[in-house]
């Protein structure tokens, strides 16, 4: 089976870092997926880890440690148009992905 | 055309009816998925299909059908609509020798009364 956790909500203010968890438990992996969304539109792709360690891309970075079952997404230099939903996904044996519930982020002035 | 297109953007249907979502990407994709997006639920795989002529059952498949004729087209059939299929359904392409990124459409939102 397939276990996906992310924080439901997250509240952080314009400027700031803010730093998402994704814990999983699943039955096989071959990368874990970060994805943004804001309201009413598609997921985009953000970020790709599969192996341990850090990718950085701008101002997103994401962390991954396959021996704990764990990713972090940094959000740095938070700005109004970062508050979106962030989608945690892993992909375990085949090719489609397992999603999380996504973590509301609203960012604030 | 580029990337991803679904149609309808959105529809009321009448509990009972048949109904087909559209979905065709031109970036010749061998994999590609339908998704149902629900409040405090997340995205939920339905069907997916990982090369033109083949299908597979994802975690909510009931109540749908998928055909995949060509690498290009992805329909998503609802053979008899009822109220809890009421959704947001996306549809997303992948390329297998790469990262396996999802590009998804813009989705097709669905009310079933």
């Amino acid at each position: 089976g397939q276990n996906i956790d992310q924080p439901t909500e997250m509240t952080a203010t314009e400027g700031a870092i803010v730093q998402i968890n994704c814990t999983y438990q699943t039955s096989g992996f071959n990368g874990l997926f970060w994805y943004q969304q804001h309201a009413g539109e598609a997921p985009t792709f953000l970020s790709y880890n599969v192996l341990d360690g850090l990718e950085e891309k701008g101002r997103f970075s994401s962390f991954l440690s396959r021996s704990k079952g764990y990713s972090y997404l940094l959000l740095k230099e938070l700005q109004m148009k970062d508050s979106a939903s962030y989608l945690c996904a892993v992909r375990d044996d085949g090719y489609a992905l397992n999603f999380g519930k996504g973590t509301s982020l609203l960012v604030t002035p | 055309i580029a990337g991803i297109t679904q149609a309808p953007t959105s529809q009321i249907l009448a509990a009972g009816r048949r109904m087909t979502l559209r979905c065709t990407q031109d970036m010749r994709h061998n994999a590609m998925y339908w998704y149902r997006q629900d409040l405090g639920l997340g995205l939920r795989l339905i069907h997916y299909s990982n090369t033109a002529g083949t299908t597979g059952k994802g975690e909510v498949p009931d109540g749908y059908s998928v055909s995949r004729a060509n690498t290009d087209d992805f329909p998503l059939t609802l053979a008899s609509a009822v109220p809890s299929q009421t959704s947001v359904y996306f549809c997303a392409s992948s390329d297998s020798q790469e990262t396996g990124e999802l590009f998804f459409g813009e989705g097709s939102r669905l009310t079933v009364l």
